[in-house]
């Protein structure tokens, strides 16, 4: 069975903290994407990585980085927290986009709130 | 900026009755499309997905139709049932380009 793992469901940090949000996928994707959801944005996609130490910045990168150091572990990275970060954040994995395919297999999620 | 949007953030449907989604797309480049499903709690889940080329799909109980005239969307759920709810994303993709960008999304309620 394919399996997203997202290290922590609920973070909570204080203002300026660095902040760390690891992902891992047992599914050897070459694909994977670090996304936040708001009530009413839906998911905006923040950073992806289409192989071993290759990043991209999505629509949201300000404020975040990422590390892919290996293929099954995408981190995200929160340098400075700031309230604004307060939000969920959804990790994701698939296989390359050659076939075009869509499919992202989701994590569950970790709730970061910022005070 | 092109952008991925649904017409209505929530649905209230009869349990039984069929359920019809919506989504407007505004990128001509998007040449493939994707439906998914998130329950309270879950990440999205992958339910239907269909290519530029073709204007229907067909699943287990769900269909999309594809209408690139007017660059819009729809999933059709048949005798909707309680674990239909949950909030319903379409996403679309660009040939070439590995970002999938997602709507807003819609509750669906299902009423008793």
């Amino acid at each position: 069975d394919v399996k997203v793992t997202q290290s922590s469901r609920y973070l909570v940090k204080r203002t300026g903290e660095k902040v760390f949000l690891e992902c891992v996928q047992d599914m050897d994707h070459e694909n994977m994407f670090w996304y936040r959801q708001d009530p009413g944005l839906g998911l905006r996609l923040i950073y992806f990585s289409y192989d071993v130490k290759m990043k991209e910045k999505g629509d949201i990168p300000e404020g975040y980085s990422v590390s892919r150091e290996k293929k099954e572990r995408f981190s995200l990275i929160l340098e400075s927290a700031s309230t604004n970060q307060t939000s969920m954040y959804l990790c994701a994995s698939s296989w390359s986009q050659g076939p075009n395919t869509g499919e992202l297999f989701f994590g569950e999620g970790s709730r970061l709130t910022v005070l | 900026g092109e952008s991925v949007g649904l017409h209505l953030p929530t649905l209230s449907v009869q349990e039984g009755d069929n359920s019809i989604i919506n989504c407007a797309y505004s990128n001509s480049a998007s040449d493939y499309f994707i439906w998914y499903k998130q329950e309270s709690g879950k990440g999205p889940q992958f339910i239907i997905d269909i290519r530029s080329n073709m204007d229907k799909r067909q699943g287990q109980r769900v269909t999309v139709l594809l209408n690139k005239t007017v660059k819009h969307l729809s999933l059709q759920i048949a005798a909707t049932q309680p674990g239909d709810s949950a909030v319903y994303f379409c996403a679309e993709n660009e040939m070439g380009d590995d970002k999938i960008i997602f709507g807003k999304g819609t509750r669906l309620h299902i009423l008793p």
